[in-house]
């Protein structure tokens, strides 16, 4: 199973995008990559998902090198309602797979937006 | 609101005591995870069940246990309760087909204490 590695927190301000690293450099052909968002005392929010190069949607943009060791999620200007854990996770897209469920979530990185 | 439903939203209760918690999956997903998160602490990945079935176990002590049942709800078994096991207890659920990108959608939790 991928191990991911990110930054405990990082601190940013309020209109400024952030950009949030995480590396898995053993990742697997099979896995997909997924970011999460997490608020204290709620369960986890996704974010985005993707396999390789660049994926946007309204929320967020994943980037994702060939090599697919690392990734980046990017938060374009980001408010004080965007203070939370954000977690990477590398795990087996294909349930039919008997790995599938076994992703492993990180320590996440906290990330404090100040105003 | 992600449609994953948990009940109860707190539970306490004693040590050396018996508690279920139940989870209601997204309409049409097949699969049922549990997690557990303590203070301060990331999410630790415990069972997984697919349409029924066993499909993966991480961290579960001997003490717990789960089972997905036909209609696709999911109970997990806590047992002879330590204060240790005091920490908010999360489901979620994916895959409305067997072969997916397995973006899990979490539930709001349950907060257990144990004193």
């Amino acid at each position: 199973l991928a191990k991911t590695t990110q930054p405990i927190s990082m601190d940013s301000y309020e209109g400024q995008e952030v950009n949030i690293t995480c590396s898995h450099n053993n990742i697997a052909t099979n896995d997909y990559i997924t970011w999460y968002q997490q608020f204290p005392s709620q369960g986890p929010r996704f974010i985005i998902q993707g396999y390789k190069t660049k994926v946007t949607n309204e929320v967020a943009s994943l980037f994702i090198p060939a090599d697919r060791k690392s990734s980046t999620l990017s938060l374009p200007r980001v408010s004080l309602s965007d203070t939370a854990v954000y977690y990477c996770l590398v795990g087996e897209g294909n349930l039919a797979n008997t790995n599938a469920g076994k992703s492993t979530f990180g320590d996440g990185t906290t990330l404090t937006v100040k105003p | 609101d992600s449609g994953v439903t948990q009940t109860p939203k707190h539970l306490i209760t004693a040590t050396g005591q018996r508690v279920t918690l139940r989870c209601s999956p997204r309409s049409g997903d097949l699969s049922v995870y549990w997690y557990q998160q303590s203070l301060d602490q990331g999410l630790q990945f415990l069972i997984q069940y697919y349409n029924g079935e066993e499909r993966a176990k991480g961290n579960i002590l001997e003490r717990f246990s789960a089972q997905q049942f036909p209609d696709l709800h999911s109970e997990l078994n806590l047992s002879s309760l330590e204060l240790g096991d005091s920490a908010l207890y999360f489901c979620a659920s994916s895959g409305q087909r067997e072969v997916s990108t397995d973006t899990q959608y979490f539930g709001p939790g349950t907060r257990l204490t144990v004193l």
